[in-house]
């Protein structure tokens, strides 16, 4: 079975551009998470979706971060506009509904995109 | 609110033997998850155990073990048996299953570096 995949793996862009990355979860897990990781504020949860509905957006930082996710297998998380204090990885992760044997309710995390702005 | 504390500075130990790092937790709800990830220097997130909050028992998966104390909220991670490829950032994470509330937090993360 194919992983969580995100796109790009790495993105190079100036101040004041748009941003957008993408995230195919594993099929038919019913959560999706977006984390940010820098060095200053570690791994840091954006936002997560649960059935394609946003359930907790208190992470993104402010109204330039926006995401969405128009149907089960594909979210985006855009950045409009980037500044260069969004230069981070961003982890976008899925996992199966609530716990049961043999789900532990792990997330399983797509490789990250590494987003650096000028 | 759910809270994940880890607050030793960077680990060393010695190929071969044991060590234990920290994770203390916090929250009010009584059904929750505890998870351990490693992330080497790639990047990647690896999934290493899992300890339920009902779970009477310590819970195991090879070399690693969850020391979990639920009056005093901790659950430290035990790795036997140190390798050299065990060197790696290593987060503590909670998730709760109350209600619609289903977020997993990460706790600051360990380094550990195994020494030849």
């Amino acid at each position: 079975d194919a992983g969580v995949i995100q796109s790009p793996r790495h993105e190079v862009t100036e101040m004041g551009q748009e941003v957008t990355l993408r995230c195919k979860p594993i099929s038919g897990h019913d959560y999706l998470f977006w984390y940010r990781q820098t060095m200053m504020r570690g791994l840091e949860l954006l936002i997560y979706f649960n059935n394609n509905v946003p359930i907790d957006d208190s992470g993104m930082p402010e109204d330039r971060f926006s995401a969405k996710m128009p149907n089960a297998s594909f979210s985006t998380l855009k950045i409009q506009p980037s500044e260069p204090r969004d230069s981070a990885v961003y982890f976008c992760a899925s996992s199966p509904s609530q716990p049961g044997l043999p789900n532990t309710g792990e997330l399983f995390f797509g490789e990250g995109s590494r987003l650096t702005v000028l | 609110a759910q809270k994940i504390t880890q607050t030793q500075p960077g680990m060393f130990v010695q190929e071969k033997e044991a060590v234990t790092l920290d994770c203390t937790y916090d929250t009010s709800d009584q059904s929750y998850g505890l998870f351990w990830y490693k992330q080497p220097s790639s990047g990647e997130m690896i999934f290493l155990i899992y300890q339920g909050s009902y779970d009477e028992q310590n819970a195991t998966e090879g070399r690693y073990s969850l020391n979990f104390q639920k009056a005093r909220k901790s659950a430290n991670l035990v790795i036997s048996a140190s390798q050299l490829g065990d060197s790696a950032m290593y987060f503590c994470a909670m998730r709760l299953y109350t209600g619609a509330n289903s977020k997993l937090t990460f706790g600051k993360g360990i380094t550990l570096s195994v020494r030849p």
